[in-house]
Order: C-alpha cells, then sequence, then structure tokens
C-alpha cells in the first residue's frame, strides 16, 4: 500500500525568506509524486510532479521540489516566499507498482499549513 | 482554459435525506475520481471511473453510489445521509488515454453540510 507523510503541520516562515514544506513517501513500486495547494474553501491546485528523470522539477509560482530515492523524499521549496504563499499545501503519491502499471488514485498526506509572516 | 466543474458549490441536507453532487470533468478527459476532504484532514478517495466503468474503489460507504455517464460527466449519490458525511466533495478529472502524465485536475468542490 502507498503512503504519504507530512511531518509539519504548520510551517511559519518570514516574507522573503527560503520555504521548506517536508514529504516523504511508501511505495511497493516507483513513485508519481505531486504537490497540490489549497486555498480555503477551494479546490486543489496542480504545483508540481516528479515522474522520471531530474530529480530536482520546477513547478508554478517558483516552486521546486527535489526528489531522493534513497531518502524516500519528495520536499517542496522556494527561495522566497510571499505572503500570497500561504495556503494548505498536500503532498501526494501514485504507486506504479513494479510492472510500471499501479493504481491511478492518489494518496495524499495529511497536509501542511504554510503561514508566511510579512 | 476550461476546468472541472461541480455542482451545487453549497449543500445543506437534514439527516437521512439524499443527496446527489454533479461533475463535468475537463474536455476530452475520459476518467473521473470523487474524493471526500472533512474538515482538517486530507483528501480521501472514493471511487474512480474510466470510460463510464468503475476503475478502482476506495473508502466510498455503502450507502453512496456513483455512475459516469456517456457525455463522460459523474454524479455521486448519497443516501441515508449522516452528520459525519459534512465534508468537501471534489471530483477530479484525467485524460488516460494518450499522454499519460498523472496529475489529476480537480474541481472547486462541492460542500455538504449535514444537519
Amino acid at each position: 500500500a502507498q503512503s504519504v507523510a507530512q511531518p509539519e503541520d504548520q510551517v511559519n516562515v518570514a516574507e522573503g525568506n527560503p520555504l521548506t514544506v517536508k514529504c516523504t513517501y511508501s511505495v511497493s513500486g516507483n513513485p508519481y509524486l505531486f504537490w497540490y495547494v489549497q486555498y480555503p474553501n477551494r479546490g486543489l491546485q496542480f504545483l508540481l510532479k516528479y515522474i522520471t528523470g531530474d530529480n530536482l522539477v520546477k513547478g508554478s509560482y517558483g516552486f521546486e521540489a527535489e526528489f531522493n530515492k534513497s531518502q524516500t523524499s519528495f520536499h517542496l521549496k522556494k527561495p522566497s516566499a510571499l505572503v500570497s504563499d500561504s495556503a494548505l499545501y498536500f503532498c501526494a503519491v501514485r504507486d506504479m507498482g513494479p510492472s510500471g502499471a499501479g493504481s491511478y488514485q492518489l494518496t495524499f498526506g495529511k497536509g501542511t499549513k504554510l503561514s508566511v509572516i510579512p | 482554459a476550461a476546468g472541472v466543474i461541480q455542482s451545487p458549490r453549497h449543500l445543506i441536507k437534514e439527516k437521512r435525506e439524499t443527496a446527489t453532487l454533479k461533475c463535468y470533468p475537463i474536455p476530452r478527459h475520459d476518467t473521473v475520481y470523487w474524493y471526500q476532504q472533512g474538515p482538517g484532514q486530507d483528501p480521501q478517495f472514493l471511487i474512480s471511473f474510466y470510460e463510464k466503468m468503475q476503475s478502482d474503489k476506495g473508502s466510498i460507504p455503502d450507502r453512496f453510489s456513483a455512475q459516469q455517464f456517456s457525455d463522460y460527466h459523474s454524479e455521486l449519490n448519497m443516501s441515508s445521509l449522516e452528520l459525519g458525511d459534512s465534508a468537501l466533495y471534489f471530483c477530479a478529472s484525467r485524460q488516460r488515454q494518450g499522454a499519460n502524465t498523472g496529475e489529476l485536475f480537480f474541481g472547486e468542490g462541492s460542500r455538504l453540510t449535514v444537519l
């Protein structure tokens, strides 16, 4: 079974400082990894994904994430935080399984609330 | 660009009533997913459909049913509503055929409140 852990319920960072939101995963095969952002009472917006290739992936709004297979991590980062980045961030995984087929459903982490302080 | 459309956006029902949520996927998307997000919780997968057939099943209660129609829109039917069914229900869509890049595109959600 696939699972995702986001160890921090909340992350506070000052505006202009770099931010990191942590995510670790567990799958039986090869993972597809995603980050989504959710603003209050809104849907989930796709930020970025790792499928294969370069371990550092770049996404929307200046966010990037680094895939680390040995640590089974996929931490979300941004060099300089904005107040408008304050939202709930979800890491998600899709387990491709050993054959590369796998299930098409995503499993989400519990979410991390990011607060960027002016 | 067209997005996933969900209706209604807000719904208030009494216990033991029924409710129906609708989802219109992005054009040319053939796969629909339903997720339930309780207050302060992560989204939980309920059920998915591909080409009008159920493709995967998650933690969907027996009181709930869903289907996908020939125009690819989907409906989630909920009966004998309980207070614990109060949640934000998301629909997401994806195009399985062709480039399979994996991400789901989510709608804005339907907020169900059961009183």
